[in-house]
């Protein structure tokens, strides 16, 4: 079974633009959370999907928001870029109802 | 709020010796939890699961849980140098919430 994709791998952008990052689950998988890895903060929770639905939300502001397609296939997009918002950013999907939670490879995001 | 805490480390331990991390937690809903494996400029990995109290052990990996003391551990047995890696504690409530990670344990195993 394929893992977690995530695309692209790299990103640079400037302050006030937006990005948009794009994750595929594992097949069969239709849950996707995803979440913000930076070395001050740990990884923190942005949201979960579940069967194109939010189900649960961390404690971002709203320029961070997602979306998941009926193909499971979810992207996440934030607006007006800070400084702050340089990290590697994480999707995971989940299959079962243990909450297991298999991680992909990460955008890493760099802010200028 | 809820709080995953780990000593950051480093753990240092030699070749073939037992490495023990800890983690506490202060949810006491908390019904999932987690040992991820992460190394450097990698995405953590999912090395070992648990839910309920005792032991879990998958090859030289042994799981802890204690739902009382509230308090989850890893055993690595016969540690070898490519587990020198952040180890990560993650715990759960029931399906659909986040994960909540601790901020993870260094380890290195020096030859």
């Amino acid at each position: 079974k394929a893992g977690v994709t995530q695309t692209p791998r790299y990103l640079i952008k400037t302050r006030g633009q937006q990005v948009t990052l794009s994750c595929s689950p594992i097949s069969g998988h239709r849950s996707v959370s995803w979440y913000q890895q930076t070395p001050g903060q740990g990884l923190q929770f942005l949201f979960e999907y579940f069967s194109e639905t939010q189900r649960n939300k961390g404690n971002f502001p709203g320029r961070f928001s997602g979306r998941q397609f009926s193909n499971s296939r979810s992207e996440m997009n934030v607006s007006t870029l800070e400084l702050g918002d340089s990290a590697l950013y994480l999707c995971a999907s989940s299959g079962g109802g243990l909450n297991e939670q298999f991680f992909g490879p990460g955008t890493r995001l760099t802010v200028l | 709020q809820k709080e995953v805490e780990q000593n950051s480390g480093p753990l240092s331990v030699p070749e073939g010796a037992i490495a023990s991390l800890n983690c506490t937690y202060s949810d006491r809903v908390s019904q999932s939890f987690f040992w991820y494996r992460q190394y450097s400029g990698k995405s953590p990995e999912l090395i070992m699961s648990i839910y309920s109290n005792g032991d879990k052990e998958d090859g030289r990996f042994t799981a802890q849980l204690n739902k009382a003391s509230q308090y989850v551990s890893l055993l690595i047995r016969d540690s070898q140098p490519s587990d020198s890696a952040t180890y990560l504690c993650a715990v759960s409530r029931p399906p659909g919430y986040a994960l909540n990670f601790g901020k993870g344990t260094s380890l290195l195993v020096t030859p």
